[in-house]
């Protein structure tokens, strides 16, 4: 059963990077999936942020791309999100979740973590 | 952007009815459409990818389908704890893009 938690500090100050980790468990991170981060904003829906592969390739939101990074630690079997130049409007629950390869949706999703973005 | 349009916005019912939501498409997709299901204060949880395939330990009185860019997902039989927030998904092209969501209330 694969199992994905994420971490990181749950306050940002405007204008500071966003830092989060997902840690996976139960599997391997090279392994034949996409790793996404997505997140939800208090009382609304659901955005894509974006996702790598184990290579290295990635695909962002073009609404975040200038501003986003997502990489992956093989070492660690985890992979994490930054995001840069915060203000309020990025303050959500950030999900990290899994999408296997080929003509598969997410599967597996992380517990989420709330980051508030706040002087 | 591929735009994703949920209807209902929200809906009521009843424990043992039928309801359906569906999910439009501003362009064609193919069955690159999934199905998420979220209670309040948790994680989403994956229902059903490619229109109509359940995700592994879905029950199977979920189901969905397709006619063009129409989707649609059908609960028959309602149990208590399907009252939760339904969203749809695209993923044919990025990026990716989720509807408003629909939330199924008790009546």
């Amino acid at each position: 059963q694969v199992q994905l938690q994420e971490s990181g500090p749950g306050l940002v100050k405007p204008s500071g990077t966003l830092s989060l980790t997902c840690a996976v468990s139960g599997g391997s991170i090279s392994s034949s999936n996409w790793w996404s981060w997505v997140r939800q904003p208090p009382g609304k829906g659901l955005e894509w942020i974006g996702e790598i592969y184990d290579t290295g390739t990635t695909n962002y939101n073009p609404s975040l791309k200038s501003r986003v990074t997502i990489l992956v630690d093989k070492s660690k079997n985890q992979f994490s999100l930054k995001l840069s130049s915060v203000t309020a409007a990025d303050t959500a629950v950030y999900y990290c979740a899994r999408k296997p390869s080929g003509t598969y949706s997410i599967d597996y999703w992380g517990q989420g973590t709330l980051v508030t973005v706040s002087s | 952007d591929i735009q994703m349009t949920q209807s209902p916005s929200s809906l009521s019912a009843s424990v043992g009815d039928r309801v359906t939501i569906t999910c439009r498409a501003s362009q064609g997709i193919s069955n690159y459409l999934a199905w998420f299901q979220q209670k309040p204060g948790k994680a989403p949880k994956s229902l059903i990818y490619r229109v109509s395939s359940l995700q592994s330990g879905v029950p199977s009185r979920f189901s969905g389908s397709a006619s063009g860019t129409d989707f649609t997902l059908t609960i028959i039989s309602l149990q208590p704890e399907d009252f939760a927030t339904y969203y749809c998904q695209q993923y044919s092209s990025y990026p990716i893009t989720f509807g408003q969501g629909t939330r199924l209330e008790m009546k």
